[in-house]
C-alpha cells in the first residue's frame, strides 16, 4: 500500500479481555515497530522487528504483551487480559532498513480503551 | 543505550517570531538524529534527519536543525513561526550500529500566537 496501514483505528475493550492489533507496513520494508503513546507523554517503545533476525523485545512492559510478523510483513500486537492502564494509542511504523540508516514511516495508530 | 532529553514540555511564540525547540542526546556510537512533528489528531511527520553528513540539516516547512557533537544537541529551529507551526516536536535519536530501534524524547508542545 501507499503508507503504513493499522487496524482497527479505533478499540473500547472491557477489562480482561485481550484484544489484537494489526499493522501493514509499507511493501518491502525490513524493519517494523510498535510504539506507545499515552496521553500526553511520548512514544514508548515496545517491539522492533527487523527481517528475520529476532525481535527486539526488551519494551514490551509485560508479559500479557506479545507481538507476531508474518512472513516478514503484517504484523500483529496482542493484548491478554486488558487493564484499564493499556489505555493508549499504538503506533507502528515501518523502514526499509534499519532506523540508524532511514526513517520510519508511521500509521495513524489504533486508540484502544480499555474500559 | 541512547536517549535523548527534549529540555521544554511546552514553548509559546508569537508568530513571525523566532522557534528554538532544544533536543540533547547521549550515544555511545555515531548517532543518527531525527525530528518528527505530530499535529493534532494526526499521524507522525519527518521534519528532518542527520546521518552524519553536514552538521546543518534542511526539513520541510522552514525548519532546521545543528547536529552539535560538542554540546550533544540537536535543536530544531525555525525563522518565523506560523500559526500552522503549532503541534508536538518529537526529537529521535538512533545509533549507527544499526538494528536498534529509534528512541523517542518526551515532546515539546509548540504553541503560536497570533
Amino acid at each position: 500500500g501507499a503508507g503504513v496501514s493499522q487496524s482497527p483505528s479505533n478499540k473500547v475493550t472491557e477489562k480482561g479481555k485481550d484484544v489484537e492489533l494489526r499493522c501493514d507496513p509499507i511493501s518491502g520494508h525490513t524493519a517494523l515497530y510498535w510504539y506507545r503513546q499515552s496521553l500526553g507523554q511520548g512514544l514508548e517503545f515496545l517491539i522492533y522487528f527487523q527481517g528475520n533476525s529476532a525481535p527486539d523485545k526488551s519494551g514490551l512492559p509485560s508479559d500479557r504483551f506479545s507481538a507476531e510478523r508474518t512472513g516478514g510483513s503484517v504484523s500483529t500486537l496482542t493484548i491478554q487480559r486488558t487493564q484499564q492502564e493499556d489505555s493508549a494509542v499504538y503506533l507502528c511504523a515501518s523502514s526499509p532498513t534499519s532506523a540508524g540508516v532511514t526513517e520510519a514511516f508511521f500509521g495513524q495508530g489504533t486508540r484502544l480503551t480499555v474500559v | 543505550a541512547q536517549s535523548v532529553t527534549q529540555l521544554d514540555s511546552h514553548v509559546s511564540v508569537s508568530e513571525g517570531t523566532p522557534v528554538l525547540l532544544r533536543c540533547n542526546y547521549s550515544s555511545s556510537y555515531s548517532p543518527s538524529l531525527f525530528w518528527y512533528v505530530q499535529h493534532p489528531n494526526k499521524g507522525l511527520q519527518l521534519l528532518l534527519k542527520y546521518t552524519s553528513a553536514a552538521t546543518l540539516v534542511k526539513g520541510i516547512n522552514g525548519f532546521e536543525a545543528e547536529f552539535k557533537k560538542s554540546e550533544t544537541s540537536f535543536h530544531l529551529t525555525k525563522p518565523s513561526a506560523h500559526m500552522s507551526d503549532a503541534a508536538e516536536y518529537f526529537c529521535v535519536v538512533s545509533e549507527w550500529r544499526g538494528n536498534t530501534p529509534l528512541v523517542f524524547g518526551k515532546g515539546t508542545r509548540l504553541s503560536v500566537i497570533a
